[in-house]
């Protein structure tokens, strides 16, 4: 099955640097790679996606890039500000009849004012 | 539009004992995911369902069981709790392709004495 693995597991910025996460996969087939926030007692929210087809995406501070040949893909954050402080974890998902959505173990980020 | 809501929010529940928590979503989607969260381990994948019926295993599915008989609905059921059961969990949904959004209901902390 899908394995996701996530790095660094802890990472400490001052504001306004970048803040880059990676995450590898295993399974080929999957063609669908989230990235989700959680704020500390709060549920996971999607803050960008990206599918196979794309190579990289950008929304404002947040980007995602993709490497299908090396099975990696990446979150990069810009001008951090302590509200971003929280875990984030990067996911993939084969879609279709598997369905099943596998995360990885989560980058606890902290940005210091 | 509630989203996704779990039942119920908290539980204690002794050695042995038997519960089912339940996950309903009002957003017709065809994927639900039941989610286990312990610190450092991130989101483990318990059992999902692609479809009305239908159930599948997820990583780690042994001691849980689950049902999916109506589409809103995805029942997981311990039944004999046991310590190492202690933990956040958390149902989710997204749409028919799995290669969307998937929705999280605010968790159930359930801690087994």
């Amino acid at each position: 099955g899908e394995n996701v693995e996530q790095h660094p597991s802890t990472l400490s910025v001052q504001e306004g640097d970048s803040a880059v996460i990676k995450c590898t996969y295993s399974d080929s087939a999957s063609n669908y790679f989230p990235w989700y926030k959680q704020e500390l007692g709060k549920r996971p929210q999607l803050i960008i996606d990206i599918r196979s087809n794309v190579g990289e995406k950008k929304d404002q501070r947040i980007a995602v890039t993709l490497n299908k040949t090396a099975k990696h893909f990446s979150l990069h954050i810009t001008e951090t500000q302590p509200e971003d402080s929280a875990v984030y974890f990067c996911a993939a998902s084969t879609g279709g009849s598997q369905g099943n959505l596998i995360f990885g173990k989560g980058t606890k980020l902290s940005v210091k004012p | 539009n509630a989203g996704v809501t779990q039942t119920p929010k908290f539980r204690v529940l002794k050695t042995g004992q038997s519960m089912t928590l339940l996950c309903a979503q009002d957003m017709n989607h065809e994927y639900m995911y039941w989610y286990r969260q312990d610190p450092g381990m991130g989101l483990r994948l318990i059992h999902y369902s692609v479809g009305e019926g239908t159930t599948a295993k997820g990583e780690v599915p042994d001691g849980y069981n689950v049902s999916r008989l109506k589409k809103q609905n995805f029942l997981l059921g311990l039944e004999s709790a046991a310590p190492s059961q202690t933990s956040v969990y958390f149902c989710a949904s997204s749409d028919w392709t799995g290669n969307t959004e998937a929705f999280f209901g605010q968790g159930t902390r359930l801690t087994v004495v």
